[in-house]
């Protein structure tokens, strides 16, 4: 099946200072990639859509100035978290969209990033 | 809109028991439905997916689901569980283009020997 792996696996920071996630399809294009943010104990909840080239679509609630995405290829999308603080330490997961299979198409998700913000 | 609910938060059994892990779903669209795993600081892994045709869906590690269209459900089932099953489990609905997943809140299910 498709592979999609996302690098840091983890990453410790001090507060104030920037973190960039990868996520990176190995197999296949992925127009779109999706970031998920999970906290403890609780379900994913998408925080933005990814399109290639084109600018990131934020869910309600997310800041983009805050949570920076650019998706530069077809197989690269990176999340840059801006200034981070320790309420944004949190568990973040990836998922690429592979067109190739028509209507059938699903998402494959990444391992995840454990960021923890001190 | 789509939305996914996890009745069971958590589920204990014992090895060798069998399982179920409910799971409802609420679409106005036809769906695509699917069951996640997934271990302790680790990412998801897909245990299965109805996409369409047979509506008993057979996944990896001796999962299965079933598809009920009348009851807008999508239970996740083993005869057998074992002490490795021990995990969160998440039910996630998508539409038919694989846009946006909405995630059921999970059930952690735990193994006891």
């Amino acid at each position: 099946g498709a592979v999609v792996s996302q690098h840091p696996s983890w990453v410790i920071c001090k507060s104030g200072t920037s973190v960039k996630i990868e996520c990176r399809s190995l197999d296949f294009q992925a127009t779109t990639m999706f970031w998920y943010r999970q906290f403890p104990k609780q379900s994913l909840m998408l925080m933005a859509t990814s399109n290639e080239g084109s600018k990131a679509t934020y869910e309600q609630g997310v800041e983009k100035d805050k949570f920076l995405i650019n998706h530069a290829s077809l197989t690269l999308s990176t999340l840059t978290v801006t200034s981070a603080h320790p309420e944004d330490s949190s568990f973040y997961i990836c998922s690429a969209r592979d067109p190739s299979g028509g209507t059938t198409d699903t998402q494959y998700f990444g391992p995840g990033t454990r960021l923890t913000v001190l | 809109a789509q939305s996914v609910t996890q009745l069971d938060s958590q589920v204990p059994v014992f090895e060798e028991a069998p399982v179920e892990l409910r799971c409802n779903y609420s679409s106005s669209v036809s769906v695509y439905l699917f069951w996640y795993v997934q271990y302790p600081n680790q990412g998801l892994q897909l245990l299965l997916k109805y996409l369409s045709g047979s509506t008993l869906v057979k996944g990896i590690n001796g999962f299965e689901a079933e598809f009920n269209k009348s009851q807008t459900s999508f239970h996740l089932r083993k005869p057998s569980v074992h002490i490795s099953d021990t995990a969160e489990y998440f039910c996630a609905v998508s539409d038919r283009f694989g846009n946006q997943f909405y995630f059921g809140t999970g059930t952690s299910l735990t193994v006891i020997p």
